[in-house]
């Protein structure tokens, strides 16, 4: 089955760090995601990407940039932590859309805290 | 633009009950319907996939359903057992080119030995 790894489960940084999280995915998909999720307000979109070197703004980038320099890495970069950025990260890959065999797949998550 | 609602945000049961988690949303032009778990601190696991063509998946004690025309899906859950507590979430593709995936805020499942 696909395999999608987060570098890390829980990650402590300080306010004005420059944070780095790191996503691979290990099935050739196009298509990578990076999602926040907090209580009450669900899953919200940062940022995707549907092929190397391209990306789309989700609902919520303000505070974020991402990388994509390969097809199996996504990384997600926080310029300049801040205390609101405190939250569960949940990065996913799929195919395209409406390719047979579509199915989203999540990694397990870094909890980050910005102290 | 999509919008997908869960019903109820949170229930309790009895282990050995059988219950039903609700997904509506508002766009029925949908290819597939996709339901996940959540355990606490974790990612999202992939528990049934339901294209737009079927109007049931099944696997294990798990059923879900499809009713576009109504906006609605159903995960069934036989024979509750503690293990089965987490947070159940469905997530449908948006339609048109956009590769985005819109997402319930999930309902939270509590089964009681």
């Amino acid at each position: 089955d696909v395999k999608v790894t987060q570098s890390s489960r829980y990650l402590v940084k300080r306010t004005g760090e420059k944070v780095f999280l790191e996503c691979v995915q290990d099935m050739d998909h196009e298509n990578m995601f990076w999602y926040r999720q907090d209580p009450g307000l669900g899953l919200r979109l940062i940022y995707f990407s549907y092929d190397v070197k391209m990306k789309e703004k989700g609902d919520i980038p303000e505070g974020y940039s991402v990388s994509r320099e390969k097809k199996e890495r996504f990384s997600l970069i926080l310029e300049s932590a801040s205390t609101n950025q405190t939250s569960m990260y949940l990065c996913a890959s799929s195919l395209v859309q409406r390719t047979p065999g579509w199915k989203l797949f999540f990694g397990s998550g870094t909890q980050l805290s910005v102290l | 633009k999509q919008e997908v609602t869960q019903i109820p945000a949170a229930l309790s049961v009895p282990e050995g009950e059988n219950l039903v988690l609700n997904c509506s949303f508002t766009d029925s032009a949908i290819y597939n319907l996709q339901w996940f778990r959540q355990d606490p601190g974790k990612g999202l696991t992939s528990l049934l996939l339901i294209q737009s063509s079927q109007r049931e998946q099944t696997s294990g004690r798990l059923n879900a359903s499809l009713d576009k025309s109504s906006g609605r899906s159903t995960l069934y859950i036989a024979a509750s057992q503690p293990g089965d507590s987490a947070t159940y979430l469905c997530a449908v593709p948006n339609s048109g080119g956009y590769q985005k995936v819109t997402f319930g805020i999930g309902t939270k499942l509590q089964v009681i030995p």
